[in-house]
């Protein structure tokens, strides 16, 4: 069965400090990974698309066919990166549950 | 609460036909949103409601889009005529507030195919 997992709901981490955001996904076929965003009283927005292979706000992310996994990446984190982030797989469409980041100043 | 609760989960219909999606949202959440996704552009807002009014709906494509909210557990999003290019899967989501920092829940999307 597809699915997305994302291990997890909450993640603290210290301004100018590495983080990265878990993803897993169960997909037979060749996956269509996504990243989406919500900051606080915004809308949910896509951060970024593993065919695209693009940095977007300085995060990264790599897909792993071995490890079935496509974790967000970021080197130094930033306040304005606490946000609930969303791993979606789009050729079912599936979203995982979310992790919500907090940047400690 | 069984979380957000979208019917159909798949749709199959021909061109110009009329297309209804429906979206139960989670008891007391106050907002609700309607995303479309597809391979091209992700996940887009097409319109979002807050204690049953509509709020923004410059996402909504064009006229053949309608959206209404009668009460706070009930909304439905219609097309009308239907196009192949409306194909995509469509989302609802509720939150306990705009902009709450824990995020909107999702429904499980329901699949649209136009023939």
């Amino acid at each position: 069965a597809q699915r997305v997992t994302q291990p997890e709901k909450l993640l603290s981490v210290f301004k100018g400090a590495p983080v990265e955001l878990k993803c897993n996904y169960s997909y037979s076929g060749s996956p269509e990974l996504f990243w989406y965003v919500q900051y606080s009283r915004q809308r949910l927005q896509l951060l970024l698309r593993h065919i695209s292979r693009e940095s977007i706000k300085g995060f990264t992310a790599d897909l792993n066919k071995g490890e079935t996994s496509f974790h967000l990446k970021k080197p130094f984190a930033q306040e304005e990166d606490s946000a609930m982030y969303y791993c979606a797989l789009g050729t079912e469409v599936i979203f995982g549950p979310g992790t919500s980041l907090s940047v400690i100043p | 609460d069984a979380g957000v609760i979208q019917s159909p989960r798949h749709e199959v219909t021909e061109m110009g036909q009329e297309v209804t999606l429906r979206c139960k949202p989670i008891s007391g959440h106050n907002s609700l949103f309607w995303y479309r996704q597809t391979m091209m552009r992700g996940l887009e807002l097409l319109i979002y409601f807050n204690n049953n009014v509509p709020i923004d709906d410059s996402g909504m494509p064009e006229d053949r889009f309608s959206a209404k909210m009668p009460n706070a557990s009930f909304s439905t999003l219609k097309i009308q005529p239907s196009e192949p290019r409306d194909s995509a899967v469509y989302f609802c989501a509720s939150s306990l507030a705009l902009g709450l920092p824990g995020g909107a829940f999702f429904g499980q999307g329901t699949r649209l195919t136009v023939v």
